[in-house]
């Protein structure tokens, strides 16, 4: 049974360059949570879907940032036009529909290097 | 701001002896989990502890909860190199998880 899959695994952008980061969840979950990690921190919570449903975005920033988990396919995570501040580890986690925050497990995140 | 804050920030250990870290918590939880998180790598679960439970084991690691102090503690018994890295305590806030700035663990062999 494969974990959270995610990819690319690091990513290095330019300036102005729009990034796009997937998640594949663990067979049978359907939500997935998205977290940002900057160095030296804790990793802070972004956003929450479901099946083609945005259930909880409060952690997103207000421009740039956008989350999908469509029908088909895996979860995206889209950042258009990167600054420096964006680069940071950012993970994936899935979990069963009845646990949400009893266990999520984590992919091995995408590390963004905004040049 | 943050729910979950850990003591210490770093903490350094020679192989073989016991590991303790804190964490404090702001709001009622319904549950406390702790992670590791290696360097560069992702978190990987150890333990879960509900907030009507007190104490909690898995093979070397004992975690409390004292939900009057709203605290807990990560106690690693027989500590090993390879449990160097970064451990962070993550409480229920509604629709996710919020995670403390994590401990930094070094076991020197």
């Amino acid at each position: 049974n494969a974990g959270v899959m995610q990819n690319p695994r690091h990513l290095v952008r330019r300036r102005g360059q729009e990034a796009r980061l997937r998640c594949s969840p663990m067979k049978g979950h359907s939500h997935v949570y998205w977290y940002r990690q900057l160095p030296e921190e804790g990793l802070k919570f972004m956003v929450y879907l479901q099946k083609e449903n945005i259930i909880d975005e409060s952690g997103m920033p207000k421009e740039r940032f956008s989350a999908e988990f469509p029908k088909e396919g895996p979860s995206i995570l889209r950042i258009q036009q990167v600054v420096r501040g964006d680069s940071a580890a950012y993970f994936c986690a899935s979990s069963l529909p009845s646990a949400r925050t009893d266990t999520q497990y984590f992919g091995p995140g995408t590390r963004l290097t905004v040049l | 701001s943050q729910q979950g804050e850990e003591d210490p920030q770093a903490l350094s250990i020679q192989e073989g002896e016991n590991a303790t870290m804190n964490c404090s918590y702001k709001t009622s939880i319904n549950n406390l989990q702790w992670y590791r998180q290696n360097s560069g790598r992702g978190l990987v679960h150890l333990i879960l502890i509900r907030s009507n439970e007190r104490e909690k084991h898995s093979g070397r690691l004992r975690v409390t909860l004292d939900t009057s102090k709203k605290s807990s503690s990560l106690l690693i018994t027989a500590s090993r190199a390879a449990d160097t890295a970064s451990y962070f305590c993550a409480t229920d806030g509604g629709n996710k998880l919020v995670f403390g700035a994590g401990t930094i663990l070094r076991v020197k062999s």
